[in-house]
């Protein structure tokens, strides 16, 4: 039972045009979202949050959106430049039994062209 | 700044052997993790330890052990591998108020 789902495996984008990410997810009981970035060879860094109480999340280049009546949110990188190539992970946060517990999303392999 | 420190980078083992991956961290977090990464499949928990002195199973703990010998490192074990273990394994870790995790370089391991 995948509660977090990214369903397109991979993204291509012109260098300087807008690139959306997509993550679904099912259990209304996450309150906490976030968005990893991964390169080859190493592990995932941390990009970009959002809290359930809000829709919008801006730093820089990167904005993540909440829509939390159709569980989905997406991350908008503009303008995307080369080094945004990389795949990116979407993570959902709940709490259970006094344990936050993340979720994390299959991933989308981003990959902007010059 | 080391941050999260795996070791080995790259290992690969016969069908029964066992071995320990490794995991430090310098950033005096409290709670660490362990995550198996599997192609179309994301990232999923092994284990964690909420704190020094406590571990827990996550998602798809069979065939693993950890042990969380002290504040900074968080080791885990397979006991008789299985092809089926052939993965990418990361460690994380984070400060028990926070959200971010900060994870290590992975451990790339083969199965045969």
């Amino acid at each position: 039972d995948q509660q977090v789902k990214q369903n397109s495996p991979s993204l291509s984008v012109q260098e300087g045009r807008i690139s959306i990410l997509n993550c679904d997810y099912t259990n209304s009981m996450f309150d906490y979202f976030l968005w990893y970035k991964k390169y080859p060879a190493e592990g995932p860094t941390f990009l970009i949050s959002i809290s359930s109480i809000k829709d919008k999340n801006e730093d820089g280049r990167f904005t993540v959106f909440l829509n939390k009546s159709a569980k989905h949110l997406s991350l908008h990188i503009v303008p995307s430049q080369p080094g945004d190539s990389a795949v990116y992970f979407c993570a959902a946060r709940s709490n259970s039994g006094g344990y936050q517990k993340v979720t994390f999303g299959t991933g989308t392999k981003l990959q902007v062209i010059p | 700044n080391a941050g999260v420190t795996q070791t080995p980078k790259f290992q690969v083992l016969k069908t029964g052997q066992s071995m320990t991956l490794q995991c430090a961290q310098d950033m005096n977090h409290n709670s660490m993790y362990w995550y198996r990464q599997d192609p179309g499949m994301g990232l999923r928990l092994i284990y964690y330890s909420a704190s020094e002195g406590t571990t827990d199973k996550g998602e798809v703990p069979n065939g693993y052990n950890v042990s969380r010998l002290n504040k900074r490192e968080f080791s885990l074990r397979l006991e008789s591998a299985a092809p089926s273990q052939t993965s990418v394994y990361f460690c994380a870790s984070k400060l028990s108020n926070e959200n971010i995790q900060y994870f290590g370089a992975g451990t790339r391991l083969s199965v045969l």
